[in-house]
């Protein structure tokens, strides 16, 4: 069965400056979709990046990266200039390719931003 | 929060109480499920409705009755909880047959039961 794990409970950054969050997965498949997601303290969880891991090329969204490492099942977050409103809880999720739609999640990264 | 919203987004019962959670996405997805989140854990997945037929039930006691009178609404019925059974309770739709299978989240209900 896959699984999914964020090894860091919690994270604290400096305003503006870069922080990595991790995650790590284990699967047989070779085709699946990789997930981060953040969840303010208002509660709506907010899909933040996605990768399919049949792409090489990380993904990006503005300030948000990934480091996709398909060999070592490793998908880390990069979160650049990092700003008061990053502050959140982030999950990492899998969604294999025959998983009847079910997402496989981390237990979450809560990521403090000091001013 | 307009895409799916959820009432209430706070309950408190008794467990002996009989009370309704609800779902309704605006987004056009043919998929909708019900997430329970506890402190500090991964998010569990309860139920998965496609095409408003359930296709996931993910050995959830039989105290939760969900129920999908169309694709774009979702109910989770509760009676007789267990204080344990207090948590976030997330609804989210996605749209069956694209291939990344974004899921989309409401806000939450946040549960309490004494």
């Amino acid at each position: 069965a896959q699984t999914v794990t964020q090894s860091q409970p919690e994270m604290s950054v400096q305003e503006a400056e870069t922080v990595t969050l991790s995650c790590t997965y284990d699967t047989s498949e070779s085709d699946y979709y990789l997930f981060w997601y953040k969840q303010p303290p208002s509660r709506q969880m907010i899909l933040v990046i996605r990768q399919e891991a049949y792409k090489q090329q990380n993904a990006t969204e503005n300030r948000f990266s990934v480091n996709f490492q398909k060999a070592a099942k490793s998908f880390s977050l990069k979160i650049s200039d990092s700003q008061l409103g990053d502050a959140a809880m982030y999950f990492c999720a899998y969604r294999g390719m025959d998983s009847n739609y079910q997402l496989i999640w981390g237990a979450g990264t809560k990521l403090i931003i000091k001013p | 929060e307009t895409g799916v919203t959820q009432t209430p987004r706070h309950l408190v019962m008794g467990m002996t109480n009989k009370k309704s959670l609800k779902c309704e996405q605006h987004l056009g997805h043919n998929a909708m499920y019900w997430y329970k989140q506890s402190a500090k854990k991964p998010l569990e997945l309860m139920f998965v409705y496609n095409f408003k037929e359930q296709t996931e039930n993910n050995s959830v006691p039989s105290r939760f009755s969900p129920e999908c009178p169309n694709s774009s609404h979702l109910f989770l019925h509760l009676h007789t909880l267990q204080p344990e059974d207090s948590a976030l309770y997330l609804c989210a739709s996605s749209q069956p047959g694209t291939d990344e299978e974004t899921q989309y989240f409401g806000p939450g209900t946040r549960l309490l039961v004494l």
